[in-house]
């Protein structure tokens, strides 16, 4: 079964850091894009961050610079280091497989980041 | 950046209906174009991609039209289980980037 499976979520004060990990299966994780979308509780969908099979990376503005996106093939893994964070940034966050023509077409069940002091 | 606008915010239909709803890009997307199905807690599902072409085990009442800034999501007959929130997304090449509609949701009446 294709699944992905977030972790690493919780509170932090605002500034400080946290880690999200992805952890992907029954699919070659290396050979797709991969992707964070997050959604702030009653709001819409935005996307966060992507990295391509070769490890280029993309951000929008609103991240660029605080996060950083990384995978480890080995480990069918995919992260998301998020630093200075704002509670502009508490959302669930999802990890996305990159799918057919721009798509996301595997999502996984999201993991709650909240900041808070 | 390229914004898309979802309409209407809400629709109302009952089971058996025919939905419509619309996603206007402000610039051509050419066919980068998906659209998605969330209820609530759950994560996102794919639907359409590529404008048209719906993903893997999607049904037939769903079905997706346009190209360019203007594109479409119609569900022939509703039933029970298509009551949930719709977005569309695209993808710019340039700059690199992703966004989504503010979503529409699809309410029984």
């Amino acid at each position: 079964e294709v699944q992905l499976v977030e972790s690493g979520g919780g509170l932090v004060q605002p500034g400080g850091s946290l880690r999200l990990s992805c952890a992907a299966s029954g699919f070659t994780f290396s050979s797709y894009d991969m992707h964070w979308v997050r959604q702030a509780t009653g709001k819409g969908l935005e996307w966060v961050s992507a990295i391509g099979t070769a490890g280029d990376t993309y951000y929008p503005g609103s991240v660029k610079g605080r996060f950083t996106i990384s995978r480890e093939n080995a480990k069918n893994s995919l992260y998301l280091q998020m630093n200075s964070l704002r509670a502009g940034d508490t959302a669930v966050y999802y990890c996305a497989r990159g799918g057919p023509l721009g798509a996301f077409d595997i999502w996984g069940q999201g993991t709650m980041v909240t900041v808070s002091s | 950046e390229i914004v898309l606008t979802q309409s209407p915010a809400t629709l109302s239909l009952s089971p058996g209906e025919r939905a419509t709803l619309s996603c206007r890009a402000s610039q051509s997307v050419s066919s980068y174009l998906a659209w998605y199905q969330q209820k609530p807690g759950q994560a996102p599902r794919l639907l359409i991609y590529d404008a048209s072409n719906r993903a893997t085990g999607i049904p037939a009442r769903f079905s997706g039209s346009g190209s360019g800034t203007d594109f479409t999501l119609t569900i022939s007959s509703l039933e029970p289980e298509d009551f949930a929130v719709y977005y569309c997304q695209q993808r710019s090449n340039w700059p690199p980037g992703y966004t989504f509609g503010q979503g529409t949701k699809l309410e029984i009446k």
